[in-house]
């Protein structure tokens, strides 16, 4: 069974970092593109990033690009988002998904809340 | 950045009856050299994830009832629920992913007339 299991969510400042994880688990983690998708609270979905399997392409929403990075590392089956320079605008759950055949998501994980706030 | 926008943002259809919810894509995204259209549909419910209901822009993913259905080319799309049950009670989102950033619709909200 695939699992995704998101942490490292929490409450920071604004101007602050937070680093989010996820673990995989139940398929070839390596074999796949990941991705990481944002919901503001009663928002709708925001795709933030994709990796491509090893690592060598990264694609980001504007909104982030500068400020967030994305990594994996295969050997732990972990994904990451390093989120710099946080803004209030970026409070949302964000998810980890698996990105199917050139663009769908049919894993995805429960989510982590990341709330921006002084 | 190719623009998704839903219509309409909300809808209340009886239970057994048809409902439909259509995208437009700023852009086409139907890829000539497969003659695909790079476009899915998504349902979430309140506190889950997504969860995903059609890909190739009419291709049911594994295990979505055939009560629902993707239609449309190009640069306008349609999901349809055929006739409608309590538990599809939800909020329903387009995507695109034919080109290297993804978007997503802003979401259509279904409830029970």
């Amino acid at each position: 069974e695939v699992q995704l299991v998101e942490s490292g969510g929490g409450l920071v400042q604004p101007g602050g970092s937070l680093r989010l994880s996820c673990a995989a688990s139940g398929f070839s983690f390596r074999n796949y593109w990941m991705s990481w998708v944002r919901q503001a609270p009663g928002k709708g979905l925001e795709w933030v990033v994709n990796i491509k399997l090893d690592g060598s392409e990264e694609y980001y929403v504007e909104s982030v690009r500068g400020r967030f990075s994305v990594s994996r590392d295969n050997a732990k089956n972990s994904l990451y988002l390093q989120m710099n320079s946080l803004r209030a605008e970026d409070t949302a759950v964000y998810y980890c998904a698996r990105l199917e055949g050139t663009g769908w998501y049919y894993n995805w994980g429960q989510g982590t809340l990341v709330t921006v706030s002084s | 950045d190719i623009v998704m926008t839903q219509s309409p943002d909300s809808l209340a259809v009886s239970l057994g009856e048809r409902a439909t919810i259509n995208c437009k894509s700023s852009h086409n995204i139907l890829y000539s050299s497969n003659n695909n259209n790079y476009l899915a549909w998504y349902q979430q419910k309140p506190g889950q994830p997504p969860k995903l209901l059609i890909y190739w822009a009419s291709t049911r993913a594994f295990g979505v009832p055939d009560r629902f259905s993707g239609s449309g080319s190009g640069t306008d799309f349609t999901l349809t629920i055929s006739s409608l049950q309590a538990e599809d009670v939800a909020v329903y989102y387009c995507q695109q992913y034919y080109d290297n950033t993804y978007t997503f619709g802003q979401g259509t909200k279904l409830e029970i007339k």
